[in-house]
């Protein structure tokens, strides 16, 4: 099926650790984020890349950074977690030329203990 | 600079209820787009409406209906007959432009609806 794909889907870090979050989409969307989504604050954009190519900060970008690595993909990377990046993260790809706007993947709940 | 606000954090049903959605939207734009998202409990998001400003004609989908009002600024969702699978976070969300590929898109911080049987 068509849509956002994210990996992994849960994950646990040891603060200090890094990784990586991985997001494709085959929609052929030209732009691509990332957010995140804390309870009682809705979702904050943290990154986004409106083409291949170029990326963009968004609202909390501090302790991030991402990778346009092509059209289908865009990365999130912690280089060195912290508690206060405990969160669930989304991916989205976006169409001006689809009624819905955003499509979002499934998400990636992220725990740093 | 753009605001959502929903007011109702949490909102408690009994099945067959009606329930509506509290949006209330700032933006200094003639031109903007408003949006209803559903967080069911598995957590995904799912689109359920866009609108756009310059269109306020009100907009029925099955048990979902929603009332746009730029005189009051508020884009409200409400749910006739309410059964327990829409027991779910809804996020209200607002986007000025449509053209800067959506950076500026911002959401409310949700509603969790409980439909209790």
């Amino acid at each position: 099926n068509a849509g956002v794909t994210q990996t992994p889907k849960f994950q646990v870090l040891k603060t200090g650790q890094s990784m990586t979050l991985q997001c494709a989409q085959d929609m052929n969307h030209n732009s691509m984020y990332w957010y995140r989504q804390d309870p009682g604050m809705g979702l904050r954009l943290i990154y986004y890349s409106a083409s291949e190519g170029t990326t963009d900060k968004g609202e909390v970008p501090n302790g991030y950074n991402v990778s346009r690595l092509n059209k289908r993909e865009f990365s999130l990377r912690l280089e060195s977690a912290a508690p206060s990046q405990t969160s669930v993260y989304f991916c989205a790809s976006f169409s001006r030329t689809r009624s819905y706007g955003y499509t979002f993947g499934s998400g990636t709940r992220l725990t740093v203990v | 600079a753009q605001k959502v606000t929903q007011a109702q954090t949490e909102i408690s049903v009994v099945e067959k209820e009606d329930v509506t959605l509290d949006c209330v939207y700032e933006t200094r734009d003639t031109t903007y787009y408003l949006f209803w998202y559903k967080q069911p409990p598995s957590g995904e998001l799912v689109f359920l409406i866009r609108r756009n400003s310059f269109d306020e004609q009100n907009e029925i989908s099955g048990r979902y209906s929603w009332n746009f009002q730029k005189s009051t600024s508020s884009f409200n969702f409400t749910i006739t007959a309410s059964q327990v699978v829409d027991s779910a976070v809804y996020f209200c969300a607002l986007s000025e432009d449509f053209e800067t590929y959506g950076q500026n898109f911002v959401f409310g911080p949700g509603t969790r609806l409980s439909v209790l049987p």
